[in-house]
């Protein structure tokens, strides 16, 4: 099975900052990757899917790249509702498995 | 409005056995692959399985393959997950989550996978004696 490590796992930023959290995947996976948005007791929300490609209704302020084995999520300026879990999870091939999430936390 | 709606779970004892259902409205069921995916308290979330539109192609997690059967009723839009041979480790807030539409079966049979756009309010199986 593929492995995906994020990191870090948590972080602690403020809001207007620019972060970037990264997804490493234990075997080449192309860009069959998507990143969710999870909040305390909701289901998650996809973000972004193809490595870069953003989900209609996401805010332009999220971007991803990467290809490959390496991958980032970046936030261009922290609002207050982005605080949050996030999880990259890969899509190359069954089982389709998830990073252990990243937990951004307010500074 | 795409909807999807998941019952089916409570306490039940270790090696016990459980059907949890979801019920899909507001789109094409039968167009769209099907997933559960699963998170144990305090803890990340884990693919279980997933199944093709047809219910043709099912897959499966390591950690379930052998115990949990994924299907699906097209002419009643609703997916189940029947749990057999329950662990302590299988306790989880349950989701049923649909497939991308841009998610596609090439030619070759590879499936550009887009993940998962809509996801369930989750369900909570709990395995304790």
């Amino acid at each position: 099975d593929i492995q995906l490590t994020q990191s870090p796992s948590f972080l602690s930023a403020s809001v207007g900052d620019r972060v970037t959290i990264t997804c490493r995947a234990s075997q080449a996976i192309s860009s069959y990757l998507a990143w969710y948005q999870q909040k305390p007791g909701k289901a998650p929300k996809l973000l972004l899917y193809a490595a870069s490609t953003l989900q209609s209704g996401v805010p332009s302020r999220f971007s991803g790249s990467g290809s490959g084995t390496e991958f980032t999520l970046t936030f261009t300026s922290l609002q207050p509702e982005d605080f949050a879990t996030y999880y990259c999870q890969q899509l190359y091939i069954s089982p389709y498995t998830f990073g252990q999430g990243t937990k951004l936390e307010i500074k | 409005e795409v909807q999807l709606l998941e019952s089916g779970g409570v306490l039940v004892q270790p090696g016990g056995s459980l059907r949890l259902s979801c019920a899909a409205s507001g789109f094409t069921f039968s167009s769209y692959a099907m997933n559960w995916v699963r998170q144990a308290p305090g803890k990340g979330l884990e693919w279980v399985s997933g199944i093709s539109g047809s219910g043709g192609s099912t897959y499966y997690a390591d950690s379930v393959k052998g115990r949990f059967t994924i299907s699906r009723d097209n002419s009643k839009n609703t997916l189940y997950l029947q749990m057999n041979s329950l662990r302590g480790e299988d306790t989880a807030v349950y989701y049923c989550a649909k497939d991308h539409p841009s998610s596609y079966y090439d030619s070759r049979d590879f499936y550009h996978y887009c993940g998962v756009d809509v996801w369930g309010q989750g369900t909570t199986v709990t395995v304790s004696s």
